[in-house]
């Protein structure tokens, strides 16, 4: 059985990093064509994706957030990360990470999804 | 970026009742097409992938169908359960790019 689940800080101040972690089970991220993606949507809006990362390391990023982001991965903790760094209010939102589906590039759906955490940027 | 365009923004509909939600790609995405369906304070579900599968446990009143830059999600026979946001997700090239939904409500 896949499961994922997101841990986050709840809240933080603008211009801090957010540090987002998502631990899982069911599958391992050294496994062969396995890869897991993070997506946020702020309150009432839609979907937003923002990064994802490989079996192989091989990472893909939304150049939106230009150099902001940065997606890690600890198999042997069965975990994934993701960093955004200099944060402002713009980013309070619900990130969900999600495992993609294909296993090779291109094939970026998402059949598993997180419950979620909700990130507020406030001071 | 390749931009999805997604309509009707909103949607009322009869039990019993067919709906179509279209999604249009700035571009040829060649059926790399995934929907999902919403419900509120849940985490978005997989419904379609490559714009016509229907994935697994998904109920079949769900189809998609498409190519080249239009694409659409069929429910057939509405059901109060189907009450959601529905979006379209293009997986052709990065950055991986989400429609802006439809939500979707019973009459």
């Amino acid at each position: 059985q896949v499961t994922l689940k997101e841990s986050g800080p709840g809240i933080l101040q603008p211009s801090q990093t957010l540090s987002l972690t998502c631990t899982f089970s069911g599958f391992s991220l050294s496994t062969y064509g396995m890869g897991v993606g993070w997506i946020r949507q702020p309150s009432g809006k839609g979907l937003e994706w923002l990064a994802n990362i490989w079996w192989d390391d091989d990472k893909y990023y939304n150049p939106s957030l230009k150099n902001r982001l940065t997606i890690s991965k600890d198999t042997s903790n069965n975990q994934a990360f993701l960093k955004i760094t200099n944060v402002d209010t713009a980013d309070t939102a619900t990130y969900y990470c999600a495992r993609i589906e294909g296993i090779i590039r291109g094939t970026d759906w998402f059949a598993y999804w997180g419950q979620g955490t909700l990130v507020t940027v406030s001071s | 970026d390749i931009r999805m365009t997604q309509s009707p923004a909103s949607l009322s509909a009869s039990l019993g009742e067919t709906v179509n939600i279209e999604c249009l790609a700035s571009e040829d995405i060649y059926s790399d097409l995934a929907w999902y369906q919403q419900k509120p304070g849940k985490s978005p579900q997989l419904l379609i992938y490559n714009a016509n599968s229907l994935q697994n446990g998904v109920p079949s009143r769900f189809s998609g169908s498409g190519s080249g830059t239009q694409y659409s999600l069929k429910i057939n026979s509405l059901q109060s359960e189907d009450v959601a946001t529905y979006f379209c997700q293009q997986y052709n090239n990065y950055p991986l790019t989400f429609g802006s939904g439809t939500k979707l409500e019973i009459k």
